[in-house]
């Protein structure tokens, strides 16, 4: 099975601060990897797939960038309703979800 | 607009069974795999099952494989998870969504959820 490890579990921030979340897979995945965001109560929301295409809709200071077996979400400038759980997931193989980051005002 | 909307969850004992309904519209459902993922309140996301179009390719977790059976009724835009055995291990919202027409496995439209609770 593919592992996903997510790092790091928990980030603490400030409004305009610019963040990076790292998903590291435990084989090859090409660039099949999502990323979402989830507010407490809701339903997750996808932001990026194919590891750098932005979901439509999605405010442009998501990007998603990948190198090897290593992927990052980066938040250019952080804004007040980016404050959630981040969850990235592989779907090279079904698919397997990281673990988490939950993103938190400093 | 594309919606699903999950029924069925509720309290059932150990050993039970229990089936899931996600009822779809905005979309041409039979054009879609379409898939469960389920989290324990306060806990992360774990993908349970997937079902293409027609029906005719199926996968499962470990977790799942054995015990849950997915199924889908295009003519009424509906899919289900009938799930037997059911262990306190399985209490977790219980997600449907929506995958792609291609088939990878990303999720660009989910349900609210539907709570199932095993527990005697």
């Amino acid at each position: 099975d593919i592992q996903v490890t997510q790092s790091p579990s928990t980030l603490y921030v400030s409004v305009g601060d610019r963040i990076t979340i790292t998903c590291r897979a435990s084989q090859s995945i090409n660039h099949w990897l999502a990323w979402y965001q989830q507010k407490p109560g809701k339903a997750p929301n996808l932001l990026i797939y194919e590891a750098s295409s932005l979901e439509t809709g999605v405010p442009s200071r998501f990007s998603g960038s990948a190198s090897g077996t290593e992927f990052t979400l980066t938040i250019s400038s952080l804004q007040p309703d980016d404050f959630a759980v981040y969850y990235c997931s592989q779907y090279h193989t079904d698919a397997t979800f990281g673990q988490g980051t939950r993103v938190e005002m400093k | 607009d594309v919606q699903v909307v999950e029924s069925g969850g509720g309290l059932v004992q150990p050993g039970g069974s229990l089936r899931l309904s996600c009822a779809a519209s905005g979309f041409t459902f039979i054009s879609y795999w379409m898939h469960w993922v389920r989290q324990v309140p306060g806990k992360g996301l774990v993908w349970v099952s997937r079902i293409n179009g027609d029906g005719s390719r199926i996968t499962y977790a470990d977790s799942a494989r054995g015990r849950f059976t997915v199924s889908r009724d295009n003519a009424k835009n509906t899919l289900y998870l009938q799930m037997n055995s059911l262990r306190a291990e399985d209490t977790a919202v219980y997600y449907c969504v929506r995958g792609t027409i291609s088939g990878a496995s990303y999720f660009d439209h989910w349900g609210l959820g539907t709570l199932v609770t095993v527990s005697s």
